[in-house]
C-alpha cells in the first residue's frame, strides 16, 4: 500500500467553523490531488499540487483553499464550513502526472 | 465536457461466473484510462492502467480493453469469486495541462454471491 496517511479520519463540525484536513504521503511523490467522494456525483476533484508550492484548482474548489509547504503534507482547508461539504475526502498521490494514482483510506466530515 | 459512464450501476452474479464491466467516456482524446476496486469505507484501489496507445492490460483474472475510437472500456474478471465483491471505478485522464485532472465514473456495484 503506498504510504498515504489522512488525517482526521472523522469529524464533525459545526456550519461556520474552519476545518483543515491533512494528509501526509511518504512516497515522495510529486503529484498530491483531493477529491470528494458523494452519492450521485462520483469522485470530483477539489485541488492538485504538482510541487513544493505548487497548487492549481480543480473541479469543484469554490470553498476550500490548499497548501502545501513540504513535499510530503498537502493541507486542505474548508474556510467556512457549510452542509454543502458534508462528503469523504479523499487525498491521492501519484509520481507522475500521467501514472498510477494511489488513495487514502478517506476522511469523512459531516458538517451540522 | 468529458463525461465517464458505467452501466450497470449495480450488479450481482453467482460465484464462478466470467464477467464484464463497462466504461464508456464522451470524448476520446484521453491519454489514459484507470480501473479501481473500492471497498466499502475503504479508499481506492489502483486495478489496472491503460495508456492510450494500448488496446488492453492483464493482470491475473482481470484484463482491461480500450477502444478509444468509440469511447469505451471494459473490464474482464475471470472466475468470479466472493471476495471481488466491491465497487468498480474507471476514470479517464485528459491530455495535455488536464491530463492530472481524472474524471471518474460513478461506478458499478458488484456481488459476486457464493
Amino acid at each position: 500500500d503506498a504510504g498515504i496517511t489522512q488525517s482526521p479520519r472523522h469529524k464533525v463540525t459545526e456550519t461556520g467553523t474552519p476545518v483543515t484536513l491533512r494528509c501526509h504521503q511518504t512516497e515522495n511523490h510529486r503529484y498530491m490531488y483531493w477529491y470528494r467522494q458523494d452519492p450521485g456525483h462520483g469522485l470530483r476533484l477539489i485541488h492538485y499540487s504538482y510541487g513544493v508550492k505548487d497548487t492549481d484548482k480543480g473541479e469543484v474548489s469554490d470553498g476550500y483553499s490548499v497548501s502545501r509547504s513540504k513535499t510530503e503534507d498537502f493541507l486542505l482547508t474548508l474556510e467556512s464550513a457549510t452542509s454543502s461539504q458534508t462528503s469523504v475526502y479523499f487525498c491521492a498521490i501519484s509520481p507522475t502526472d500521467r501514472g498510477t494514482i494511489y488513495f487514502g483510506e478517506g476522511s469523512w466530515l459531516t458538517v451540522v | 465536457k468529458q463525461e465517464v459512464t458505467q452501466i450497470p450501476a449495480a450488479l450481482s452474479v453467482p460465484e464462478g461466473e466470467n464477467l464484464v464491466l463497462n466504461c464508456s467516456f464522451t470524448d476520446s482524446a484521453i491519454y489514459n484510462l484507470q480501473w479501481f476496486r473500492q471497498d466499502p469505507g475503504k479508499g481506492l484501489t489502483s486495478l489496472l492502467l491503460i495508456q492510450s496507445s494500448q488496446r488492453e492490460q492483464t493482470s491475473g483474472r482481470l484484463n482491461a480493453s480500450l477502444d478509444k475510437s468509440s469511447g469505451r472500456s471494459t473490464l474482464y474478471i475471470a472466475a468470479s469469486q466472493p471476495g471481488d465483491s466491491a465497487t468498480y471505478l474507471c476514470a479517464v485522464g485528459g491530455q495535455g495541462d488536464s491530463s492530472y485532472k481524472l474524471i471518474f465514473g460513478s461506478g458499478t456495484r458488484l456481488l459476486v454471491r457464493p
